[in-house]
């Protein structure tokens, strides 16, 4: 299985300052076929089901706000939040969907400072 | 983007089985694969398996190969997962997600690409 680690498992930011989530892979999610990084990023908010942010590593999807961006390749990776807005806080994943069984990062807990 | 709409909360006892429901609406079944994931309170997010709706072919976690079934419905556009000789640590919520289908170029594994869509999720309570 392809293990996702991320880091670190919770930051408390300022509101308007930039927080950022990493999140490494055990093996490269690069598929050399198409050049694509096969990870998706997600946010979770209290109470509520995963919202998708960013797919193909740095794709966001529609009506995410273009503070969120997602960086990086093979097996490192980055999801940055440019400048915090408190409906920021949440709990957001990596997810690699390059092999089966589909595994997620252990989740980065998001708070404001 | 599709709507998905889960079944409501379950409460079994070790050794039952619980069937939960996933239905769709918004876009055709056939555009889509659909992913089961649940999470245990307070903990994160477990991949559980997929169904391609239209082919109705499944590929499972391994870890739950063997108690774990994934049927669909095409005349309702619902899907099901059925889990049996279920434990207190399946306790969870329980959530199914849409997945684009990839094109050929870029389909590496089964069940297409990123979740895009979540149902509300069901919580499943296992307690004697």
């Amino acid at each position: 299985d392809i293990v996702m680690t991320q880091s670190p498992d919770s930051l408390a930011v300022s509101l308007g300052e930039r927080a950022t989530i990493h999140c490494k892979s055990s093996q490269s999610v690069l598929y050399s076929s198409n050049n694509q990084n096969y990870l998706a990023w997600y946010q979770q908010k209290p109470g509520q089901s995963p919202k998708l942010l960013i797919y193909w590593a740095s794709a966001r999807e529609s009506g995410v706000p273009d503070r969120f961006s997602g960086s990086g390749s093979g097996t490192d990776f980055t999801l940055t939040i440019s400048s915090l807005q408190a409906e920021d806080v949440a709990v957001y994943y990596c997810q690699q969907y390059y092999n089966v069984p589909r595994t997620f990062g252990q989740g980065t807990k998001v708070e404001i400072k | 983007q599709v709507q998905l709409v889960q079944s409501g909360a379950e409460v079994k006892k070790p050794g039952a089985s619980v069937r939960l429901s996933c239905k769709t609406s918004g876009d055709s079944f056939s555009a889509y694969h659909i992913h089961w994931v649940r999470q245990a309170l307070g903990q994160g997010l477990q991949w559980m398996g997929t169904i391609n709706p239209s082919a109705g072919s499944t590929t499972y976690a391994q870890k739950l190969q063997g108690r774990v079934a994934m049927t669909r419905d095409t005349s309702t556009s619902t899907v099901y997962m059925e889990l049996s000789s279920l434990r207190t640590d399946d306790t969870a919520i329980y959530y199914c997600a849409t997945a684009p289908k990839l094109g050929l170029a870029a389909s590496r594994i089964t069940g297409g690409g990123w979740l895009d869509s979540w149902g509300q999720g069901s919580l499943v309570t296992v307690s004697s």
